[in-house]
């Protein structure tokens, strides 16, 4: 079965720290996704990239960036991090671009900012 | 972009009662209508979809139901077990533009199932 790994289960950072999130999936997939999970909010899209290098902002892309340098990785940047982006952190991948596919998640990463 | 709205938000229900979560979706260009389930501590895992050339798909106890004249879908659980317990997210996706690919979410319902 596909693997979806989340670095870190639990993070804790301080405000106006850089905060890295490193997903790596094991499967080939095309696309990966950067999913941010509150309740009541459902899961909202920050980033998706489709191939190596690429990337697409999502619904929620401020205060975010991303790096795929690799194919099987793609990494969620925070590049100063704040209270109001304490959440939990979903990374995804599906196989192919031109289909609508089954997403695979990760166990997520809760992100706390003191 | 296309907006999902998913309701109720929470539904508790006693075992071996069906359950009915129901979702409107803004974009007629939407092809694809995924469920996930996420149960407590866990990922989302897809449980079942259904693509816009079909009215309707069954598996086991679950089934959905799509009205595109409508633009709704539905997620159908009958006789109903504690295991049901869970966060249940519906999607749709468009394939057009600079949009394939991703899903846009409904904001979830709480199912709990009383023994």
């Amino acid at each position: 079965d596909v693997k979806v790994t989340q670095s870190s289960r639990y993070l804790v950072k301080r405000t106006g720290e850089k905060v890295f999130l490193e997903c790596v999936q094991d499967m080939d997939h095309e696309n990966m996704f950067w999913y941010r999970q509150d309740p009541g909010l459902g899961l909202r899209l920050i980033y998706f990239s489709y191939d190596v290098k690429m990337k697409e902002k999502g619904d929620i892309p401020e205060g975010y960036s991303v790096s795929r340098e690799k194919k099987e990785r793609f990494s969620l940047i925070l590049e100063s991090a704040s209270t109001n982006q304490t959440s939990m952190y979903l990374c995804a991948s599906s196989l192919q671009m031109w289909a609508n596919e089954k997403l695979f998640f990760g166990s997520g990463t809760q992100l706390s900012v003191l | 972009g296309e907006n999902v709205e998913q309701h109720p938000s929470t539904l508790s229900v006693q075992e071996g009662d069906s359950a009915v979560i129901k979702c409107t979706y803004s974009d007629s260009a939407s092809n694809y209508f995924p469920w996930y389930k996420q149960e407590l501590g866990k990922r989302p895992q897809l449980i079942i979809d259904i693509r816009s050339n079909v009215g309707e798909k069954k598996d086991q106890r679950i089934a959905v139901t799509l009205n595109k004249t409508a633009k709704h879908f539905s997620l159908h659980i009958t006789e109903t077990q504690p295991e049901d317990s869970a966060v249940y997210f519906c999607a749709a996706s468009i394939n057009r533009g600079s949009t394939l690919g991703r899903l846009y979410f409904g904001r979830g319902t709480q199912l709990t199932v009383w023994p």
